[in-house]
């Protein structure tokens, strides 16, 4: 059984248009992640959600908004697509957040044309 | 938080040979974490050592942690082709958010 899961795994839009990321965790997990990881690899967190309420912003642009409807799934939708936007985007979760081992999805690749 | 460095970014060894990877880090640490990310894959989380504990050992991976230079290191001993991956450090200590460097890319020829 798939723990953390990801849809779509690849996902090329056009520049301006609007699209989202699913994200669902069935490890019973209190805390859920979005990273972006960039063509030369760096992983940066994007939001962290515990129990469905957000704890982390990185200071992400407003076009992006995640959205927690239970503690199981954690969406991100992204408006207004841009080219800068390309990347490999990847939900995680972890036990609490006082528990750090964090267990990743399989990625999104999003391609902005 | 705060970001790991890896060094080196690259590494290219025959199977069976030793792999060693450092990470560098700035402040003061809680734990810092090893994962590994296989091309096209999610991170899978390796090892956790505490800023307590100066060595720990999972199967075929030693980790040592030294906090008066803050850096720490990752040996794969006795590598093997599948072991071809990124590896990547995640010093903590916010409790709830890691921050990752660009990673060292291993790649094991058999």
């Amino acid at each position: 059984d798939t723990a953390v899961s990801q849809t779509p795994k690849y996902l090329v839009t056009q520049m301006g248009n609007d699209k989202s990321i699913k994200c669902e965790q069935n490890l019973g997990h209190d805390t859920m992640y979005w990273y972006k990881q960039d063509s030369k690899k760096f992983l940066k967190i994007m939001f962290s959600y515990n129990n469905k309420e957000l704890i982390i912003n990185e200071t992400v642009p407003n076009r992006f908004s995640p959205k927690s409807p239970d503690k199981a799934h954690l969406n991100l939708h992204i408006n207004s697509l841009e080219l800068g936007d390309s990347a490999v985007y990847f939900c995680a979760s972890s036990p609490g957040q006082r528990t750090n081992e964090q267990f990743f999805g399989p990625g999104t690749r999003l391609t902005v044309l | 938080s705060q970001q790991g460095e890896e060094d080196p970014q690259a590494l290219s060894i025959q199977e069976g040979e030793n792999a060693t990877m450092n990470c560098s880090y700035k402040t003061s640490i809680n734990n810092l974490q090893w994962y590994r990310q296989n091309s096209g894959r999610g991170l899978v989380h390796l090892i956790l050592i505490r800023s307590n504990e100066r060595e720990k050992h999972s199967g075929r991976l030693r980790v040592t942690l030294d906090t008066s230079k803050k850096s720490s290191s990752l040996l794969i001993t006795a590598s093997r082709a599948a072991d071809t991956a990124s590896y990547f450090c995640a010093p903590d200590n916010a409790g709830n958010m890691l921050t990752f460097g660009g990673g060292t890319r291993l790649m094991v020829k058999p």
